[in-house]
């Protein structure tokens, strides 16, 4: 059974920054590129950043172009994604997603809160 | 303002069938598979169709998807009341290179 367990969410200043991770199991983590998603409350779907199983090219909404870095450690089965430079607009519950075409398989997700 | 274009909300009586649209542009649903994500109240989303048509094991026959040019559909038959839940179309967005969604749609069972 695919599992996906984010963490890493929390209230964070404007300006301040935040690691998100997502720990993977019940797959080939190395085989499956791997997404960010996100819900600002109340609001609907917005893909944030992709990236490939072998970590090498990795792909960014314009909104967070330049201020977020996904990344992922293969041997730890571990998906990241380093947010800084936060804004209040950046406020949402982070999925973790398995796939990049389409998400198969979904994290219960981490809220993120940007507020001073 | 999404990307791709759904209708806020339809609504049908138990048993009815019900679609909804999913309109993009030829760098997105015109020349990429669409797939198809049910979000039930306080849940992550699940995958409900991929590639344009094709259900992931275990999800009932019921739920359907197809495309047409730059459009997408997702038929419901049979309609329930655990159906009632918000539906978002997907796809990637060559032009963009990036992951784009629909506004989404709510599904009310009357």
């Amino acid at each position: 059974e695919v599992q996906l367990l984010e963490s890493g969410g929390g209230l964070v200043q404007p300006g301040g920054s935040l690691r998100l991770s997502c720990a993977a199991s019940g797959f080939t983590f190395i085989n499956y590129a791997m997404s960010w998603v996100r819900q600002a409350p109340g609001k609907g779907l917005e893909w944030v950043s992709a990236i490939v199983g072998s970590g090498f090219t990795s792909e960014y909404a314009d909104s967070v172009k330049g201020r977020f870095t996904i990344s992922r450690d293969n041997s730890k089965n571990t998906l990241y994604l380093q947010m800084n430079s936060l804004r209040a607009e950046d406020t949402a519950v982070y999925y973790c997603v398995k796939g990049r075409q389409f998400y198969e398989s979904w994290g219960r997700g981490t809220l993120v809160t940007v507020s001073s | 303002q999404s990307v791709l274009t759904q209708p806020p909300s339809v609504s049908a009586a138990p048993g009815q069938k019900v679609s909804i649209s999913c309109s993009g542009s030829s760098s997105n649903i015109g020349s990429e598979y669409v797939s198809w994500y049910q979000q039930v109240p306080g849940a992550a989303p699940q995958l409900l169709i991929y590639d344009n048509n094709k259900r992931p094991s275990g999800i009932p026959d019921r739920f359907s998807g197809s495309k047409s040019g730059t459009s997408a559909t997702l038929g419901i038959t049979g309609l329930q009341t655990g159906d009632e839940a918000d539906y978002y179309c997907g796809t990637w967005d060559s032009s963009l290179s990036a992951g784009v969604f629909g506004g989404g749609t709510k599904v009310t069972v009357l």
